[in-house]
């Protein structure tokens, strides 16, 4: 079964340091997603890409997150500086696309990050 | 910003018992959908049920949708082990966009 990969599934870092997470979706998935879960709280959204153009970065805070899905497949979310309040689970997600008729989201393991 | 509200937000039971967590949202929906998360885990898709849909059924999950009171029911039948987990409800528009709730946590005591 076709699934969600992430990398690296651990990540301590320094605060200040930059820091980036990797993810590719299920061959054929236009959109994708990238969440933040803190520990007791649902997944709040970061980005939605369609293809390789974002559809909502609103809750991105961009002065120090960056996300990319050049070719419109796989994806980076990037953190520089990183701080310590962005310790938590970085989640990606995808899904067939706007128009499909399918919503359901397909999650990968998540990236576990912790700032010190 | 999350719309769904799941109750309780903890839940323990006895193993072979039915375990049934509620979600309250606040604006209309085009979907709602439930996914479970283990700990430290990534979140899998348990059911969908669109607006027009009012109960819907898989194994031994059945979910309910009452869009005139804005809530939805999960109910888990014969539960088992396994079942310990978070399990959230996401609200869904029309783009392809899901806002999920804070979770109920299940144990399933043996």
């Amino acid at each position: 079964e076709a699934e969600v990969a992430q990398s690296p599934r651990y990540k301590i870092t320094e605060k200040s340091q930059a820091v980036a997470f990797w993810c590719d979706p299920i061959s054929g998935h236009a959109t994708l997603y990238w969440y933040r879960q803190i520990l007791g709280q649902g997944p709040e959204l970061l980005v939605q890409f369609q293809d390789e153009s974002v559809v909502d970065d609103s809750q991105l805070p961009k002065d120090r997150f960056s996300a990319e899905r050049l070719k419109g497949v796989d994806s980076t979310l990037k953190i520089q500086p990183a701080e310590l309040g962005d310790s938590a689970m970085y989640l990606c997600a995808s899904s067939q696309g706007l128009g499909r008729g399918s919503y359901e989201q397909y999650f990968g393991p998540g990236t576990r990050l912790t700032v010190t | 910003s999350q719309q769904g509200e799941e109750d309780p937000q903890a839940l323990s039971i006895q193993e072979g018992e039915n375990a049934t967590m509620n979600c309250s949202y606040k604006t209309s929906i085009n979907n709602l959908q439930w996914y479970r998360q283990n700990s430290g885990r990534g979140l899998v898709h348990l059911i969908l049920i669109r607006s027009n849909e009012r109960e819907k059924h898989s194994g031994r999950l059945r979910v309910t949708l009452d869009t005139s009171k804005k809530s939805s029911s999960l109910l888990i039948t014969a539960s088992r082990a396994a079942d310990t987990a978070s399990y959230f409800c996401a609200t869904g528009g029309r783009d392809d966009k899901i806002i999920f709730g804070k979770g109920t946590r299940l144990h399933i005591l043996p």
